[in-house]
């Protein structure tokens, strides 16, 4: 079956905190990938996005993820969390339609 | 400037009354979507539309309706809308239909309440 996982429900990051968000995926083939924020009161907004070449991918607001083939995962980072960060972030995956994780809400403490 | 839209933006309804929901593109858009959000469960596709007069059932279509008969317009129908309904409604459209490369971008959602 085809399915996205978002370990992490919640994480709390202090602001200048380096911040790894973890997605894993099951899936028949290597799907495209994606990154979502989704600020409060706001939409989903995209981050950043992998198809194919550059297993690292940059995307905006300085968030960059990396796609491990042999873990089929596709992880965001940021080096340094800044506290407009604060949001929920959503991986998906797919070919023909998109499959959502159920997200993982990001605290920043100043 | 470019965007979806979405009316009402929060909506208090009961059992059975029905309603719509309105989504509207200014981006020349082929494809347009609706997804509930619920917590635990992430995003779950309802319908899609690939372009006008063409739409398609997503993961949850049960107990909705869509129309496209505008390629700007996707209203999402509930004729008799149920408490399980109760949700965070997103809108979104991406530019071509053809696969989900495209951006897909996302309107500010719709809070329903079915008491």
């Amino acid at each position: 079956a085809q399915s996205v996982t978002q370990p992490d429900i919640h994480i709390t990051v202090s602001e200048g905190a380096s911040l790894e968000l973890r997605c894993n995926y099951s899936y028949g083939a290597t799907p495209y990938l994606f990154w979502y924020v989704q600020s409060p009161g706001q939409g989903l907004q995209l981050l950043l996005k992998y198809f194919s070449g550059d297993t690292l991918v940059q995307g905006i607001k300085g968030f960059e993820a990396e796609f491990k083939r042999s873990q089929s995962s596709f992880n965001l980072r940021k080096p340094s969390v800044h506290w407009s960060d604060a949001a929920e972030y959503f991986c998906a995956v797919g070919t023909d339609k998109l499959i959502f994780g159920t997200g993982t809400r990001l605290q920043v403490f100043p | 400037e470019a965007q979806v839209t979405q009316n009402p933006r929060y909506l208090i309804t009961v059992t059975g009354k029905k309603l719509t929901v309105t989504c509207s593109q200014n981006m020349n858009h082929e494809y347009m979507s609706w997804y509930r959000q619920d917590p635990g469960l992430g995003l779950r596709q309802i319908y899609y539309s690939m372009n006008v007069e063409v739409t398609d059932k997503g993961d949850v279509p049960e107990g909705y309706k869509v129309s496209r008969k505008e390629k700007r317009n996707f209203p999402l129908i509930l004729e008799s809308p149920s408490p399980n309904q109760t949700s965070l409604y997103f809108c979104a459209s991406s530019l071509l239909a053809s696969g989900i490369r495209n951006e897909q971008f996302f309107g500010p959602g719709t809070r329903l309440t079915v008491l």
